[in-house]
């Protein structure tokens, strides 16, 4: 069936370095993807989303990448700081009679050294 | 603006006894209402969506039902838990089906 998946479950960077998270999915109906953070014991929030439209979207700090061809996602975080320590997962969703409904991957623990 | 509340934070509960988690949703209309379940260091797992009110899709088999008795509340339920069912619930809302959706804060659920 659909999957998303990551390929990195940790992360460890110092801080000022740029982090880049990484994602595959595997249904190439996908249209439109989701990038949240979640730190402990909280729910996720919302970070950058992106449609299959597009190859790359930049928010503040944040640019998110896609590659259909590959079907590969990928969250680049510049400057990376403490306060960016949390779980990152991709979502995707694979639009028509999905509903809306969001497939999440497993999720990368993302580590920020002072 | 808009924001989602989830109530109780927290909460032990014995096996069979029964639950019911609440999700509120304030500044919107007619969203499209969501639970997921997350196990420790996993993903999230979605369990019911609803559209509208009175309106429910069970995506996955167990023993948990979701009703919406008014726009914007969304009920998560069991009769009886199960060990299996400790977790944290997550609501979350998106303004359609094609866009972001928006998390609670959650709630730890630990049955013992």
């Amino acid at each position: 069936g659909e999957s998303v998946g990551l390929h990195l479950p940790t992360l460890s960077v110092q801080e000022g370095d740029n982090s880049i998270i990484n994602c595959a999915y595997s249904n190439s109906a996908s249209d439109y993807f989701i990038w949240y953070k979640q730190e402990s014991g909280k729910g996720p929030q919302f970070i950058i989303d992106i449609r299959s439209n597009m190859d790359k979207r930049q928010g503040q700090r944040v640019t998110v990448l896609l590659n259909k061809t590959v079907k590969h996602l990928s969250l680049q975080i510049a400057a990376t700081q403490p306060g960016d320590s949390a779980v990152y997962f991709c979502a995707e969703n694979a639009g028509g009679t999905s509903y809306g409904k969001l497939t999440f991957g497993q999720g990368t623990i993302l580590t920020v050294h002072p | 603006s808009q924001t989602i509340h989830q109530w109780p934070a927290t909460l032990v509960q014995p096996v069979g006894s029964p639950l019911s988690l609440e999700c509120t949703v304030e500044g919107t209309s007619n969203p499209n209402l969501y639970w997921y379940r997350q196990a420790a260091g996993r993903g999230l797992q979605l369990l019911f969506y609803s559209v509208g009110i009175g309106q429910i899709s069970s995506e996955v088999p167990q023993n948990l039902s979701a009703s919406r008795p008014q726009d914007r509340q969304f009920i998560l339920s069991s009769k009886k838990l199960l060990l299996s069912d400790s977790g944290f619930y997550l609501c979350a809302w998106s303004v359609g089906w094609d866009r972001e959706q928006f998390f609670g804060p959650g709630t730890r659920l630990t049955v013992l």
